[in-house]
């Protein structure tokens, strides 16, 4: 089964700190996202990207970039983290077929 | 672009009673139709799918929802709910923006509570 890993479960910054959250995939999937899930709002997009060095900014991309050097890895980017931004981050990849997308277990990211 | 809009924020049931989680969305043209379930503190895992055919679709853990074009819904149920159900709910759409990629837009989610 497909297998979406995100390096930390929970992570606590700092105002002003610069964020990396990193999610890798095991299925050579080209489409991947990030998506902050906040109580309420559901899940809300962030970015995606649909190839290697591709990417396009989602519905909130604000506050937020991306980096895909590699087909398997798509990293969200703080530069200057606010309180804001403490959210529930999710990654998910898309599958060959398109129909369905494939999550990750989710970083809870508190900025204090 | 499209929404979906789940009324329910939060829905209280008791062990063995049946349940609706209810679903609606913007628009019925050229779109697939998900649930998906999470847990507390993990990721969310597709309950069913909807893609084409039978508007009646079956899923894991005894869900089944109903796909109705008229009316734009998707709802969810179960006859019988178990403690285990205890999760929150996302219903989403998906739409095809080019020919590799679909567009998912999800819901606010429902989180089922269910009661001993």
């Amino acid at each position: 089964d497909v297998k979406v890993t995100q390096s930390s479960r929970y992570l606590v910054k700092r105002t002003g700190e610069k964020v990396f959250l990193e999610c890798v995939q095991d299925m050579d999937h080209e489409n991947m996202f990030w998506y902050r899930q906040d109580p309420g709002l559901g899940l809300r997009l962030i970015y995606f990207s649909y190839d290697v060095k591709m990417k396009e900014k989602g519905d909130i991309p604000e506050g937020y970039s991306v980096s895909r050097e590699k087909k398997e890895r798509f990293s969200l980017i703080l530069e200057s983290a606010s309180t804001n931004q403490t959210s529930m981050y999710l990654c998910a990849t898309q599958g060959l077929t398109n129909e369905k997308l494939f999550f990750g277990s989710g970083t809870q990211l508190s900025v204090l | 672009a499209q929404s979906v809009t789940q009324l329910d924020s939060q829905v209280p049931v008791f062990e063995e009673a049946p349940v609706e989680l209810r679903c609606n969305y913007s628009s019925s043209v050229s779109v697939y139709l998900f649930w998906y379930v999470q847990y507390p503190n993990q990721g969310l895992q597709l309950l069913l799918k909807y893609l084409s055919g039978s508007t009646l679709v079956k899923g894991i853990n005894g869900f089944e929802a109903e796909f109705n074009k008229s009316q734009t819904s998707f709802h969810l149920r179960k006859p019988s709910v178990h403690i285990s159900d205890t999760a929150e709910y996302f219903c989403a759409v998906s739409s095809r923006l080019t020919y590799n990629f679909n567009k998912f837009y999800f819901g606010s989610g429902t989180k089922l509570n269910v009661k001993p």
